[in-house]
């Protein structure tokens, strides 16, 4: 089945960018969708189909796939965004959703 | 608004069964699959599988198939997940969550806020 690979921590200073990154095998070819997850709360989405954000979600957010990996970008980070963070994918293969391991974000 | 509550956090013991809930309001229930997510304590998020309320088909992932079952009742617009023979390792929180988008572009809009499941002798 697909996997898809995301570094477990990334740390960064108020009001640098931030950018997370999800590795899978071509996942050029696929689209990428990402979740901010705070603790003690569900996911929300953050970006879908590689670079679209929802309504309400900041435009810091942008999103970007090609080759072998996928990534997400915040600019200017602020405290408020500390989370975790997970990228997924649709394996058309399995027909299973899939997501990464998640990546910590901690504003130093 | 789109919005799915759960039923309240459970304490079992092993080999127990256990159903909860994900009650779903502001679209139509039956249009939309929804999906099970599992997260155990400090790690990521697993998915389970899922089920199409209209007709009540389901996958499951194989690392749940045989373990849980997936249910939904049109009428109360709820969805079910139940675990037969509940173990340690199913301590976590269980999401449901509204999957949206088309082939290969499946993704997951809307979250309830979760079960708590603990499972302890």
């Amino acid at each position: 089945s697909y996997v898809v690979s995301q570094p477990p921590s990334l740390s960064v200073a108020p009001r640098q960018a931030a950018r997370f990154t999800c590795g899978g095998h071509n996942i050029g070819s696929k689209n990428v969708h990402w979740y901010q997850q705070k603790p003690g709360q569900a996911p929300v989405l953050v970006i879908f189909e590689d670079t679209a954000r929802p309504s309400g979600i900041p435009d810091r957010f942008s999103g970007f796939n090609s080759g072998n990996m996928a990534t997400l970008t915040i600019s200017e980070v602020e405290a408020g965004d500390e989370a975790d963070y997970y990228c997924q994918v649709w394996d058309i293969k399995t027909d299973h959703g899939v997501f990464g391991g998640g990546t910590k974000l901690t504003v130093l | 608004d789109v919005q799915l509550i759960h039923s309240g956090a459970e304490v079992k013991k092993p080999g127990e069964s256990l159903k909860i809930s994900c009650e779903a309001s502001g679209y139509v229930f039956s249009s939309y699959w929804l999906a099970w997510v599992r997260q155990t304590p400090g790690k990521g998020l697993e998915w389970m599988g899922i089920i199409y309320p209209y007709d009540s088909e389901t996958q499951y992932s194989l690392s749940f198939e045989g373990q849980v079952s997936f249910s939904a009742d049109l009428s109360t617009r709820t969805a079910f997940l139940q675990f037969h023979g509940l173990k340690a390792s199913d301590t976590g929180i269980y999401f449901c969550a509204r999957r949206v988008g088309g082939s290969n572009r499946y993704y997951f809009d809307s979250w309830g806020q979760g079960t708590l499941v603990t499972v302890s002798s």
